[in-house]
């Protein structure tokens, strides 16, 4: 049953510390996600890779935070420095990307605090 | 820009009885429409999808959605829930580029609990 894995999957940190989230997407699926979810915005869409380039990261903010792909297997979102607005889970999710109607996989989060 | 509106943040159920869950979209294109559920600390896990056809979708679980096109609705609806359907739930319109799937957009979910 293969699944979209993510690392940590909790970590508490202090303001102004560096966060790195790890993402494996399912092996084969050539486009992957970064998600944010929190009680007053809800689920959002921060940045996403296809073939490990980076189509969109409009939802992200620029300077703070940063999304590479360093390998097919792999998926990094960094945070620095962290400040308490970022509290939140991040998700990674993955599809295969045949065709048009393909379903994305998400992993289990990170649940970032930061305090 | 796409929009999805979930009016329900809670919906309480007794078990047993029907459920039906609202979702309405605004996309300028031919929806691709996602109903997703979460359980408490967990990912999120598809239930069904639509994007052409049959205008309804059955889903895992025994759920099934409804495509309305002349309302811009997608709801999700169960004939008879049980106690492990507590959950959270979200509807998504996705986005397709000539390259293929893009982002989701989610509505802010609905809070199903369910009554003994």
């Amino acid at each position: 049953d293969a699944r979209v894995t993510q690392t940590p999957r909790d970590k508490v940190t202090e303001m102004g510390q560096e966060v790195t989230m790890r993402c494996q997407p399912i092996l084969g699926h050539n486009t992957v996600f970064w998600y944010r979810q929190t009680m007053m915005q809800g689920l959002e869409l921060l940045a996403y890779f296809r073939n490990r380039a980076p189509l969109d990261d409009s939802g992200m903010p620029k300077d703070r935070f940063s999304a590479e792909m360093p390998d097919a297997t792999l998926a990094t979102l960094k945070i620095q420095p962290s400040e308490p607005r970022d509290s939140a889970v991040y998700f990674c999710a993955s599809v295969r990307t045949g065709g048009a109607f393909e379903t994305q996989y998400f992993g289990p989060g990170t649940r970032l605090l930061v305090l | 820009a796409q929009s999805v509106t979930q009016p329900d943040i809670h919906i309480t159920v007794s078990e047993g009885a029907s459920l039906e869950l609202r979702c309405n979209y605004s996309y300028g294109a031919t929806p691709y429409l996602f109903w997703y559920v979460q359980s408490p600390g967990q990912g999120l896990q598809l239930l069904l999808k639509y994007f052409s056809g049959d205008t309804l979708v059955q889903g895992i679980k025994g759920f099934e959605a409804e495509f309305k096109r002349s309302q811009s609705s997608f709801n999700l609806r169960k004939p008879s829930v049980h106690w492990s359907d507590a959950a959270e739930y979200f509807c998504a319109v996705g986005r397709y580029s000539g390259g293929g799937a893009d982002g989701l957009t989610f509505g802010k979910g609905t809070h199903l609990i369910i009554q003994p």
